[in-house]
């Protein structure tokens, strides 16, 4: 199993651009999420879905769209974007087992806005 | 207003010794903890969980302590490895909302060999 993938690893942009972050998961997990990574922030979650064609807003939703067309895949796209989206971007997966959930990351995207 | 907090960013032990690292909360609501390590370059990964109706788990090196009146938890390593040098999360839920984590600052644990 790959577990869970994200491309691309880097990617510089300019201000008002756009771009989709890939997210890919092969463990058959319904929950996938987004996170982004701030420095002296932690993780705060961006955007969730609990099943192909379900999707909610996180702690930090504004400025990313998301959609779930498949199980296996979540794409966080930036709509136009901006130096305060620079940040390391995380996607997971995750099981529910004892009444938590063990959420598996992806190796992450590195982003900076200029 | 970070409802979970690591106040130590960083931390260095000696290899061999105990690393004690230590997380508060503030939401009186929230009924699972969890720990997350990570690596440069990779995302974090799932160390250790407990449920609030505990106060102690164990997973091999790994001890979880809560307490509860305190909204304290702490993580213990024992023998510390130089590999166990990573960023350490602290994360927590309420019952019924696994998937709404909200973490902490993270720690940088060096273990000097």
């Amino acid at each position: 199993n790959a577990g869970v993938t994200q491309t691309p690893k880097f990617q510089v942009l300019k201000t008002g651009q756009s771009m989709t972050l890939q997210c890919a998961q092969d463990m058959n997990h319904e929950y996938m999420s987004w996170y982004r990574q701030d420095p002296g922030m932690g993780l705060r979650l961006i955007h969730y879905s609990v099943g192909a064609g379900i999707t909610d807003q996180g702690e930090v939703p504004n400025g990313y769209n998301v959609s779930r067309s498949t199980t296996e895949d979540f794409p966080l796209r930036l709509l136009s974007a901006a130096p305060s989206q620079t940040s390391v971007y995380f996607c997971a997966s995750s099981y529910t087992s004892g009444g938590t959930d063990t959420q598996y990351f992806g190796p992450g995207t590195r982003l900076t806005v200029l | 207003d970070q409802q979970v907090k690591q106040n130590s960013p960083s931390l260095s032990v000696q290899e061999g010794r105990i690393s004690i690292l230590n997380c508060d909360y503030t939401n009186s609501m929230f009924d699972y903890f969890l720990w997350y390590k990570k690596y440069p370059a990779e995302g974090p990964t799932f160390l250790i969980s407990i449920s609030s109706i505990k106060d102690k788990n164990e997973d091999g090196r790994f001890t979880v302590f809560l307490n509860k009146s305190a909204k304290h938890l702490s993580l213990h390593i024992v023998p510390s490895q130089p590999g166990d040098s990573a960023v350490y999360f602290c994360a927590a839920h309420p019952r019924g909302s696994a998937r709404q984590l909200t973490f902490g600052s993270g720690t940088q644990l060096t273990v000097l060999p």
